[in-house]
């Protein structure tokens, strides 16, 4: 079963204090692998998304990271606005279509940063 | 361009009834995905939808059902309301079905009485 773990689950950060979330994953193969900030009550927003090991996207103070085992979402000198819940997921290569559409999500970690 | 769209954004309903939820997904977007989020469970999926067939299931009771329009307009619906469905309840879409972007809507926030 494919399986998503998020750490921390919970990162206090000062502003312009770096640092970076962590997404382990277990997957029997790995079509792609998405980065999500989540607001409350609003709706994941669409961060990245990183397909091979060794690949990385950014954007603005972001950027993410891909091994064969973990992603990590690196934050350079936060903002208070950057203060969110971050959620990992990953889409599985199933047969039978049984990856069709079914993204896998850790349980986030939320972010605080302090002005 | 226009977001995913759902609505009714706020339900509350009685054990035992039933309830239909509306996703309109992006503009040329024809997979719509359903998820379940919970503070105890995170993010689950429910089922996907594409040219208006169902090509996948989460493991989820058969209480819960959806379809799709051919406009890729979806509907999910849960009959005989518990306790525990109460959730806020997103839809995602994505042009194709494979590893492409899901972009979520607001979610629809249901509360079961």
């Amino acid at each position: 079963e494919d399986q998503v773990t998020q750490s921390p689950e919970a990162l206090r950060l000062q502003e312009g204090e770096s640092s970076s979330l962590n997404c382990s994953y277990t997957v029997s193969g790995l079509r792609g692998l998405f980065w999500y900030r989540q607001d409350p009550g609003k709706g994941p927003e669409f961060l990245f998304t990183l397909y091979s090991a060794g690949e990385e996207k950014e954007k603005e103070r972001l950027k993410a990271t891909l091994t064969k085992k973990e992603s990590f979402l690196h934050i350079t000198a936060p903002k208070p606005e950057d203060s969110a819940t971050y959620l990992c997921a990953v889409q599985a290569e199933g047969g039978g279509g049984t990856s069709y559409g079914k993204l896998t999500f850790g349980q986030g970690t939320i972010l605080t940063v302090h002005p | 361009k226009a977001g995913v769209t759902q609505t009714p954004r706020y339900l509350i309903k009685t054990r035992g009834q039933q309830v239909t939820l509306s996703c309109s997904p992006i503009s040329g977007h024809r997979s719509v995905s359903w998820y379940q989020q919970t503070p105890g469970q995170g993010l689950q999926f429910l089922f996907e939808y594409f040219s208006e067939t169902q090509r996948n299931k989460g493991n989820f009771p058969g209480r819960f059902s959806g379809r799709q329009f051919s406009n890729s307009r979806s509907e999910m619906n849960v009959s005989t309301l518990e306790l525990g469905d109460s959730a806020l309840y997103l839809c995602a879409s994505s042009w194709a079905s494979g590893a492409y972007e899901q972009y979520f809507g607001p979610g629809t926030r249901l509360t079961v009485t």
